[in-house]
């Protein structure tokens, strides 16, 4: 298996664009998640997906943040439109679903809102 | 969801034995012990986990005491490719919620 794959690895924009990360699951997973990692918050949980479904929203930092998960294989975190303090590296992981299950974590999108 | 606190940092050096308490005092009776390793420009990994006393695999050795409020991260004989964030996690039994927060971030010097 490929593991979590995640796209694009960087990307670059400026302040006010629409900006979508992508993020493909290991195969067989029903849980997936999005977390968004800064030097001074740490490693933080924005949404988890549970069968397709938004099950926890509640890490959303705001209504610019919207996440979409349309079949098991593939999910999108959308920004719009970005904002400096968007910068961060966003992770994309994935389990089965149970509760206790090790989460498999993609490569990261490193995003930089100029 | 039980809150954990680890410290912010810790240095060591080649071939020395790296212990990391982390602390949960209000851990419940289903909640488990989760540690992940996070290399720089990487995602997290797991590496181990335990529900009480002693967990051992090939890469480290988790220890729990019976009041189950602590635990420890037991890395033997470290090495410079060690230099990594490790995250202590409480997972609750029926909780999809898993908290990171910011780790311990342990440097090896050689």
């Amino acid at each position: 298996d490929a593991g979590v794959i995640q796209s694009p690895r960087h990307e670059v924009t400026e302040m006010g664009q629409e900006v979508t990360l992508r993020c493909k699951p290991i195969s067989g997973h029903n849980s997936l998640f999005w977390y968004r990692q800064t030097m001074m918050r740490g490693l933080e949980l924005l949404i988890y997906f549970n069968n397709n479904v938004p099950i926890d929203d509640s890490g959303m930092p705001e209504d610019r943040f919207s996440a979409k998960m349309p079949n098991a294989s593939f999910s999108t975190l959308k920004i719009q439109p970005s904002e400096p303090r968007d910068s961060a590296v966003y992770f994309c992981a994935s389990s089965l679903s149970n509760s206790y299950n090790e989460q498999f974590f993609g490569p990261g999108t490193r995003l930089t809102v100029l | 969801l039980a809150k954990t606190t680890q410290p912010i940092s810790m240095d060591s050096y080649e071939g020395q034995e790296v212990n990391i308490t982390c602390s949960h005092n209000n851990i419940a009776t289903n909640d488990y012990i989760t540690w992940y390793q996070q290399f720089p420009s990487q995602g997290p990994r797991f590496i181990i986990q335990g529900y009480k006393t002693k967990v051992t695999n090939e890469v480290a050795s988790l220890f729990i005491p019976a009041d189950r409020k602590s635990s420890t991260l037991s890395l033997p004989r470290v090495s410079l490719s060690d230099t990594a964030v490790y995250y202590c996690l409480v997972q609750s039994g029926g909780s999809y919620i898993p908290t990171f927060g910011r780790g311990t971030s342990l440097i090896v010097h050689p």
